[in-house]
């Protein structure tokens, strides 16, 4: 299984909403990533998992939490965003740059519309 | 950390025609140079990669050459088909402080005109 599913495809939410994008990798990964992308724009890095820790978080707004419960799994959680935070998100994974520096895979993506 | 450049934004070429998208990178330490399309409303997928022990890496009609004194690397497609159109990104990972982090560059969105 060569591929990273996501869901869902398209979420529609509002601001005092909570929901969550989930996404799951069964190539034996151990790098997930959580990417957000606006149109016509290059993805834009949110959080990276290593080893089911957090080991970066580009300064993103609270209102977003990741969490990876198992190597196959990766959440985002979502409370109280923004209609700014409207956009594509990509879930990827990989092997760790501590192997060899490998191939990102992507996900689908959820489109999310923040009303 | 990393920054990566890309030119052009845009790029329309005849079917048929070559195409060519150039980024610098500034980080030297960076030793992997991926590129990826992306087509309307679908994910990026890697199309070629290089790391940066090899000089240029050809995949039948796409090639990739890298240049690491100049700190720059291209994308050449050959032969181009209207299928050949959408955005494609390269990208570079910094040096091992950077962790697994990938900088990609602003995107080059092709058209091949038939």
């Amino acid at each position: 299984d060569t591929e990273v599913t996501q869901t869902p495809k398209h979420l529609v939410m509002g601001m005092t909403n909570k929901k969550s994008l989930k996404c799951e990798q069964h190539m034996g990964h151990r790098a997930m990533y959580w990417y957000k992308q606006k149109a016509k724009k290059p993805p834009e890095l949110m959080f990276v998992y290593s080893y089911e820790k957090l080991s970066i978080n580009e300064s993103v707004p609270s209102r977003f939490s990741p969490e990876c419960p198992n190597s196959s799994l990766l959440n985002l959680h979502l409370h109280a965003l923004q209609p700014e935070d409207s956009a594509l998100y990509l879930c990827a994974s990989s092997q760790p740059r501590d192997r060899v520096h490998n191939e990102q895979f992507f996900g689908p993506g959820t489109r999310l519309t923040v009303l | 950390g990393e920054n990566v450049e890309q030119h052009p934004s845009t790029l329309s070429v005849q079917e048929g025609d070559s195409a060519v998208i150039k980024c610098t990178y500034s980080d030297s330490a960076s030793n992997y140079f991926p590129w990826y399309k992306q087509e309307l409303g679908k994910r990026p997928q890697l199309i070629i990669d290089i790391r940066s022990n090899v000089g240029e890496k050809k995949d039948q009609r796409i090639a990739v050459t890298l240049n690491k004194t100049a700190k720059h690397f291209s994308l050449h497609i050959t032969e181009t088909q209207p299928e050949d159109s959408a955005v494609y990104f390269c990208a570079a990972p910094g040096g091992k402080a950077a962790g697994n982090k990938l900088t990609f560059g602003g995107g080059t969105r092709v058209l091949v005109k038939p």
